[in-house]
């Protein structure tokens, strides 16, 4: 098993339409984080959950709505998306929120909304 | 000002050669500081983390930080072809909890594009 594993890889939508990404960290870790990552720009943090518990929400839109039930998942459901909202969707893991934790990325859920 | 800043390149240097990837971050206070690299269609994979000033050397990487200056560097030195990829980096600043407890936030530069040609 790969540490941190995303689900679906790909992902094409309407902007009508409601999915999730899924998100599951197989290190044992108690933080767990959602991305942005469009082109040209630098990776966006979204949210941030400690122990189940989200930490930080860095004015993301409503129509993106997380979802933690354990340390080891972490969802991303999506409704009502906008065409600027295609982008890889990054999830990572780290041992804890807090200063010299590195964080591990699974390998990103590439968005397209028609 | 961008909180972490690199020139998002592209740099383009001949196999063997050594690649220098620089970074310049806002927040005085930042305690920790990491590179990854970034292969096209791929996610960001940990190669180097810093702690202190000074440099950390592992393998054909060196990062080198300079806390008073607020810069943090990563040489790779005999590079090949197989380097080429996106550097970002990425460094631990302050961010705060609901509560006002503050926590280490990740936050990343652009990225600087490395070619590395035969």
């Amino acid at each position: 098993e790969t540490g941190v594993t995303q689900t679906p890889r790909h992902l094409v939508m309407g902007m009508t339409n409601k999915k999730s990404l899924k998100c599951e960290q197989h290190l044992g870790h108690n933080a767990m984080y959602w991305y942005k990552q469009s082109a040209k720009k630098p990776l966006e943090l979204m949210f941030v959950y400690s122990l189940e518990e989200r930490v930080e929400n860095n004015s993301v839109p409503s129509r993106f709505s997380p979802e933690c039930p354990n340390s080891s998942h972490l969802f991303l459901h999506l409704h009502t998306l906008q065409p600027e909202d295609s982008a890889l969707y990054l999830c990572a893991s780290s041992v804890r929120v807090g200063w010299g934790t590195e964080a591990f990325f699974g390998q990103g859920t590439r968005l397209t909304v028609v | 000002q961008k909180e972490v800043e690199q020139n998002s390149g592209p740099l383009s240097v001949p196999e063997g050669a050594i690649a220098s990837l620089n970074c310049t971050y806002s927040d005085r206070g930042s305690q920790s500081f990491f590179w990854y690299r970034q292969y096209s269609g791929k996610s960001p994979e940990l190669i180097m983390s810093i702690y202190s000033n000074g440099d950390k050397e592992d393998g054909r990487f060196t990062a080198q930080l300079n806390k008073a200056s607020q810069y943090v560097s990563l040489l790779i030195r005999d590079s090949q072809p197989s380097d080429s990829a996106t550097y970002l980096c990425a460094v631990n600043m302050k961010g705060a909890d609901a509560g006002g407890t503050s926590y280490g936030k990740l936050t990343f530069g652009q990225g600087t594009i490395l070619t590395v040609h035969p």
